[in-house]
């Protein structure tokens, strides 16, 4: 069974704290996705990445930054959390072969909570 | 303005109707999909398409290329199908997708 796993499912973090979010891909996937979901906004991308160390910002990437050192692993990281990022943050996966776009798997979910 | 837009945004049913969801979009794209999320829970996917039909038990699932507009629907409905949809459409050619703001799916029994 394919699978997305996110390494935590519930933050609670203070403000000024790091955070680390990671993401795990189990089907050799190029493409991943980070994106954080609010009560009537959506899904909102904050980065991708495309290929191994490759990122692209996405529609709100302010206060965020990604690493993409090997293929199966997408990180999340908030230099410097803040309440306003408080949210719950999906990591997703799709495979791309060029004319053929693939499915979308999401992971689990990691509802971050900053005081 | 959104590249997708979906209604309804919330939908209350009895158990055994029969449901329809609409999305619109105003890009050029390569996919549509249907997506599903329980309270609480992750997003799974439900249907990708490009064209025509598709039908997964009591789910069908269409897409109109030229009207740029899809519809889910659930035939015989049942609350465990009670969950918020979410429609996505990957951009022509592209790596990003676009997301619906979801329509929340109440089935009564």
């Amino acid at each position: 069974d394919v699978k997305v796993t996110q390494s935590s499912r519930y933050l609670v973090k203070r403000t000024g704290e790091k955070v680390f979010l990671e993401c795990v891909q189990d089907m050799d996937h190029e493409n991943m996705f980070w994106y954080r979901q609010d009560p009537g906004l959506g899904l909102r991308l904050i980065y991708f990445s495309y290929d191994v160390k490759m990122k692209e910002k996405g529609d709100i990437p302010e206060g965020y930054s990604v690493s993409r050192e090997k293929k199966e692993r997408f990180s999340l990281i908030l230099e410097s959390a803040s309440t306003n990022q408080t949210s719950m943050y999906l990591c997703a996966s799709s495979s791309w072969t060029g004319a053929l776009p693939g499915e979308l798997f999401f992971g689990e979910g990691s509802r971050l909570t900053v005081l | 303005k959104n590249e997708v837009e979906q209604s309804p945004q919330n939908l209350t049913a009895q158990e055994g109707e029969f449901i329809t969801i609409n999305c619109s979009y105003s890009v050029g794209i390569s996919a549509l999909h249907w997506l599903q999320q329980h309270p609480g829970g992750g997003i799974v996917s439900l249907f990708m398409l490009s064209s025509g039909k598709k039908k997964h038990g009591r789910l069908i699932a269409t897409i109109n290329i030229q009207e740029k507009h899809s519809s889910l629907h659930i035939t015989a409905s049942h609350p465990r199908d009670s969950a918020v949809y979410i429609c996505a459409v990957r951009k022509g050619g592209g790596n990003q997708f676009y997301f619906g703001t979801g329509t929340s799916l109440t089935v009564i029994p």
